[in-house]
């Protein structure tokens, strides 16, 4: 079955480092999601992708983060600055259709981002 | 903006018993609801899914939901409770025109006692 492969699976960087999460979408998905989950926290969106542009962003995603499909088969969250508050477990995502009803989403493993 | 409630972020339940993990949701516009599960350190795995057809849906490992408009819930339940039940469950909602990301609730942890 096919499978959202994320690496690494777990991530330590120091604070005001960049990092970049990296993800293997489905090969004919066309929509591409990130997700994260602060510990003991709800999953939140964070920003879909779409066509080789952000569809839609939460207010979490601010300027200091940043999407792109540099490849055709990546697709990579990169977070400029990284702050105390950003370690959280970051899950891709990813759709063949915009509307999930029909399809629903397949998720990625999670990476665990722990900024130190 | 839509919302989901999940009552009780834990719940123990002995083997072979029945399992209802609770959804409530908040949404102005029909919904559509999920169920996801995260198995300890896995992504998140689509259960069931309610897209506006039959109200009851059921999904992989016996597990079903039910859709009830009246009530606003879509709670999650298995008839008989297995070990390997024991995970998170995250019910989630999505609405149509209010872009396809979805909200998610806290989640609740199934505990299964042999």
């Amino acid at each position: 079955e096919p499978e959202v492969t994320q690496t690494p699976s777990h991530q330590v960087t120091q604070m005001g480092q960049e990092v970049i999460l990296r993800c293997v979408p489905i090969s004919n998905h066309l929509y591409f999601y990130w997700y994260r989950q602060i510990l003991g926290q709800k999953v939140e969106f964070l920003v879909s992708f779409y066509n080789n542009e952000i569809s839609e962003k939460s207010e979490i995603f601010d300027d200091q983060f940043s999407v792109e499909r540099p490849d055709g088969s990546n697709f990579t969250l990169k977070i400029r600055s990284t702050k105390l508050e950003d370690s959280a477990m970051y899950f891709c995502a990813s759709s063949l259709r915009q509307t999930p009803s029909n399809y629903g989403y397949t998720f990625g493993s999670g990476t665990r981002l722990t900024v130190v | 903006a839509q919302s989901v409630t999940q009552l009780g972020s834990h719940v123990s339940v002995s083997e072979g018993a029945l399992v209802l993990l609770r959804c409530n949701y908040s949404s102005s516009v029909p919904p559509y609801l999920f169920w996801y599960v995260q198995y300890p350190n896995q992504g998140l795995q689509l259960l069931l899914k309610y897209t506006s057809a039959a109200t009851l849906v059921k999904g992989i490992n016996g597990f079903e939901a039910e859709f009830k408009k009246s009530e606003t819930s879509f709670h999650l339940t298995k008839p008989s409770a297995h070990m390997s039940d024991a995970a998170e469950y995250f019910c989630a909602v999505s609405v149509r025109n209010a872009g396809n990301m979805l909200t998610f609730g806290g989640g609740t942890r199934l505990m299964v006692k042999p």
